[in-house]
């Protein structure tokens, strides 16, 4: 298996401009989680699908930071508008069972926003 | 809410030195423990868990006990490697929620 994969592995932007992060799970599995890591925060949960469905995003930092999942192999996490503030890595994990079993991750997207 | 606190790095060590990160946690019922590793540029792997009090989660030498009575899971190798170099995250899960994860310890080993 590949793993989870994320896209792109950097992105740089100017603040204003839009920007979406991609990711695709592990096949088969059915929990999709979106996390930030940053020097000051650590790693923090900013939404979690179960079965393509949101289940929890009160980690969502503002109206600007949207999640979606379509469909079991893809979900996106967009920021419009983007502002210096949300330059951090961006983690895509995913697990077969509940969101309290191992998770697997992908290998982030660094994001900077100018 | 849950919450853990892990120390603070970054720790140095020279190889085949005996390592230990502190870890504790806070949790109103009975979670699940973890260590997770992020090596340079990658995300985060498993590296062990242990689910019940007294249980000891092991893999790749790194050993760690859950201590119910004074709410610790503490990480620990005999000897360390240059190869385990790396951010050190110490989490819980509690029933059916996502894991809670420490802000990480950063060990960095030198030959």
């Amino acid at each position: 298996d590949a793993g989870v994969i994320q896209s792109p592995r950097h992105e740089v932007t100017e603040m204003g401009q839009e920007v979406t992060l991609r990711c695709k799970p592990i096949s088969g599995h059915n929990s999709l989680f979106w996390y930030r890591q940053t020097m000051m925060r650590g790693l923090e949960l900013l939404i979690y699908f179960n079965n393509n469905v949101p289940i929890d995003d009160s980690g969502m930092p503002e109206d600007r930071f949207s999640a979606k999942m379509p469909n079991a192999s893809f979900s996106t996490l967009k920021i419009q508008p983007s502002e210096p503030r949300d330059s951090a890595v961006y983690f895509c994990a995913s697990s077969s069972g509940g969101p309290g079993e191992k998770l697997f991750f992908g290998s982030g997207t660094q994001l900077s926003v100018l | 809410g849950d919450s853990v606190t892990q120390m603070e790095g970054p720790v140095t060590l020279s190889e085949e030195a005996f390592l230990t990160i502190n870890c504790t946690y806070t949790a109103t019922g009975y979670p699940s423990l973890f260590w997770y590793v992020q090596y340079p540029g990658e995300g985060l792997q498993l590296l062990l868990k242990a689910t019940k009090a007294d249980d000891k989660g092991s893999n790749k030498g790194f050993e760690a006990t859950y201590r119910k009575e004074t709410t610790s899971f503490h990480l620990e190798k005999g000897s360390v490697q240059v190869s385990d170099s790396a951010v050190y995250f110490c989490a819980l899960s509690e029933g059916n929620t996502p894991l809670v994860f420490g802000k990480g310890t950063r060990l960095s080993v030198i030959a």
